[in-house]
């Protein structure tokens, strides 16, 4: 059963801050997801990436397969990214990561 | 194109009773996955379904059941409710079986047992 590890567990900045959250596995995967849950708020799939780096906007995902880690970068941050970001392979979550970016 | 669709949104029930979740995938999707989140334990795995099998089940007690129609929608069933088994149900679909496919979620159902 693989393990999923997220650091940090909380996470407050000022808005316009460069935001990384982490993530690591214990057993080898075929693909990583990156989701984001906004409070009462539905899940939404941010990336599912299997090797390398993604970007969409404002948001990039990266992914080492050999170190078992991906991170998820958050550039110029804004209030509206406040949230939580969950790693997953699909079968086993991160307890979450809670963003909070103030004005 | 429409989202994934669970139904009901809310349900109330009582200890010892059953209830069925329903999850209606994207048009063309054939996997659908269900997950129990808590605040307690976060999102865990329930199962997986494509074309109608069973790939994939978590570690949950049988009282925790699924199927899948020829349609692609599913549904779960918790039969001898608990207390503990209030939660938000979700669902997610995608186009292939894990680990291929983007996932795709539900609003969820959230389930109070009293």
């Amino acid at each position: 059963k693989n393990e999923v590890e997220q650091s940090p567990q909380n996470l407050t900045a000022q808005e316009g801050e460069f935001i990384t959250i982490n993530c690591s596995y214990s057993v080898g995967i075929s693909a990583l997801h990156w989701l984001q849950q906004h409070p009462g708020g539905g899940i939404v799939s941010l990336f599912m990436l299997s090797s390398g780096k993604k970007k969409h906007g404002r948001l990039i995902a990266t992914i080492n397969i050999q170190e078992k880690h991906s991170s998820l970068h958050i550039t110029a941050s804004h209030p509206r990214d406040s949230a939580v970001y969950i790693c997953a392979d699909g079968l086993t979550f991160g307890k979450g990561t809670h963003l909070i970016i103030q004005p | 194109k429409a989202g994934v669709t669970q139904t009901p949104r809310y349900l109330i029930k009582t200890r010892g009773q059953q209830v069925t979740l329903s999850c209606s995938p994207i048009s063309g999707h054939r996997s659908v996955s269900w997950y129990q989140q808590t605040p307690g334990q976060g999102l865990q795995f329930l199962f997986e379904y494509f074309s109608e099998t069973q790939r994939n089940k978590g570690n949950f007690p049988g009282r925790f059941s699924g199927r899948q129609f020829s349609n692609s929608r599913s549904e779960m069933n918790v039969s001898t409710l608990e207390l503990g088994d209030s939660a938000l149900y979700l669902c997610a679909s995608s186009l292939g079986v894990r680990p291929s496919g983007e996932l795709f979620f539900g609003e969820g159902s959230r389930l109070t047992v009293l």
